[in-house]
């Protein structure tokens, strides 16, 4: 069965270095989206993607957070510089659905950050 | 934001117990969508109930909407000690596809 890849599965950084994040969808999966869930939260998301293009990212802090799905298949998020707030899980999911439908998405094992 | 909120934040019960755990939120919906999540993993999608259906099954869940009440409940019928996890419910609404999540309900299935 295919699944949503994600590395590294564990961060750790100091404050004010660049961490970046890789995700890698299902396999034809037009929309991207990355969530950051802190603990004992729900995910909020960060930044959607259909295909190569960035239909939302109005709650990505974009002072210091950035996103790119350059070819529309893998997508990377980056935080530069993080601070200690950062610490969280970081998810990606894909979803087959053209950007406005409403289906299932898929989750990858998320990235978990701690910043010191 | 969070739109939903999860009703009770954390349940406890025995195996071949059920468990229900309930979700409101607060602006129109298109669908409401439940997740769950084994600790530390990513969330895997159990069952999805459209804006203009009230009852939908899948194995041992149960998922009620009442759009009237901005509300929703998820079931779990003869729960097992493997059930245990977080439950969210995700409310999307007509904007690109976006799911927005309640925080959750922490269920412990004791053996």
């Amino acid at each position: 069965e295919a699944e949503v890849a994600q590395s590294p599965r564990y961060k750790i950084t100091e404050k004010s270095q660049a961490v970046a994040f890789w995700c890698d969808p299902i396999s034809g999966h037009a929309t991207l989206y990355w969530y950051r869930q802190i603990l004992g939260q729900g995910p909020e998301l960060l930044v959607q993607f259909q295909d190569e293009s960035v239909v939302d990212d109005s709650q990505l802090p974009k002072d210091r957070f950035s996103a790119e799905r350059l070819k529309g298949v893998d997508s990377t998020l980056k935080i530069q510089p993080a601070e200690l707030g950062d610490s969280a899980m970081y998810l990606c999911a894909s979803s087959p659905a053209a950007a406005g439908a409403q289906e299932t998405q898929y989750f990858g094992p998320g990235t978990r950050l701690l910043v010191l | 934001s969070q739109q939903g909120e999860e009703d009770p934040q954390a349940l406890s019960i025995q195996e071949g117990e059920n468990a229900t755990m309930n979700c409101s939120y607060k602006t129109s919906i298109n669908n409401l969508q439940w997740y769950r999540q084994n600790s530390g993993r990513g969330l895997v999608h159990l069952i999805l109930i459209r804006s203009n259906e009230r009852e939908k099954h899948s194995g041992r869940l149960r998922v009620t909407l009442d759009t009237s009440k901005k509300s929703s409940s998820l079931l779990i019928t003869a729960s097992r000690a493997a059930d245990t996890a977080s439950y969210f419910c995700a409310t999307g609404g007509t904007s690109y596809g976006k799911l927005t999540f309640g925080q959750g309900t922490i269920l412990t299935v004791h053996p």
